[in-house]
């Protein structure tokens, strides 16, 4: 079965400091990754998803990157952090099925930036 | 882009009872799917429903999906506490690329 790996768990980064989440797969080839974001009590916001390797599609404008380096990994990166960027950071993959597709999540990394 | 929004956004009730959630959405849809989220964990799939059917059944879920009025419910039958977590709508937007989850509601059952 697919499964996601992501690390690291818990980040404390200074305001204006690099960042990099790293995401594995596991179980599967070829998978749609998918970067969301959750602020604290709050729903997702969907960040980026990739098709493949080398294609990201960005859903919302801001301070972030992503990258599609191999087929089972997906690294979000920022140059220079913001306040803002804090929060609880989930990647996904997709599972299909007959009755449609389903997202599978890691556990997440949660981010703080100080 | 907000697709589906949650409502109630809080919600507390007694061990036993039943809990009701809604999720509106706005564009047509291919499938609703609603999940489960424990405090600080990643998200957990729970059921989907396809856009061509009416209610859905899984132990004690039940899911229903009016596409006229862009709504679905997710009831709880006889809740226990460790029902207590978020709960999320998700769609599709028609596409098979990407889910759109709403704000969520936050069940608390009371033992």
């Amino acid at each position: 079965s697919q499964t996601i790996h992501q690390w690291p768990a818990t980040l404390v980064q200074p305001v204006g400091s690099p960042l990099s989440l790293e995401c594995t797969v596991e179980g599967t080839s070829n998978p749609n990754l998918y970067w969301y974001r959750q602020a604290a009590g709050r729903g997702l916001q969907l960040l980026f998803y990739s098709v493949g390797i080398g294609q990201i599609s960005s859903e919302v404008p801001q301070n972030l990157s992503a990258s599609r380096p191999q087929d089972r990994q997906f690294i979000l990166s920022s140059k220079k952090l913001l306040l803002s960027d804090s929060g609880f950071y989930l990647c996904a993959g997709i599972r299909g099925s007959s009755s449609g597709n389903t997202i599978y999540f890691g556990e997440g990394s949660w981010l703080t930036v100080v | 882009s907000q697709q589906g929004e949650e409502d109630p956004q809080a919600l507390s009730i007694q061990e036993g009872e039943n809990a009701t959630m809604n999720c509106s959405y706005k564009t047509s849809i291919n499938n609703l799917q609603w999940y489960r989220q424990n405090s600080g964990r990643g998200l957990v799939h729970l059921i989907l429903i396809r856009s061509n059917e009416r209610e859905k059944h899984s132990g004690r879920l039940r899911v229903t999906l009016d596409t006229s009025k862009k709504s679905s419910s997710l009831l709880i039958t006889a809740s226990r506490a460790a029902d207590t977590a978020s709960y999320f709508c998700a769609t599709d937007e028609g596409s098979s690329y990407k889910l759109i989850f709403g704000s969520g509601t936050r069940l608390l059952v009371r033992p």
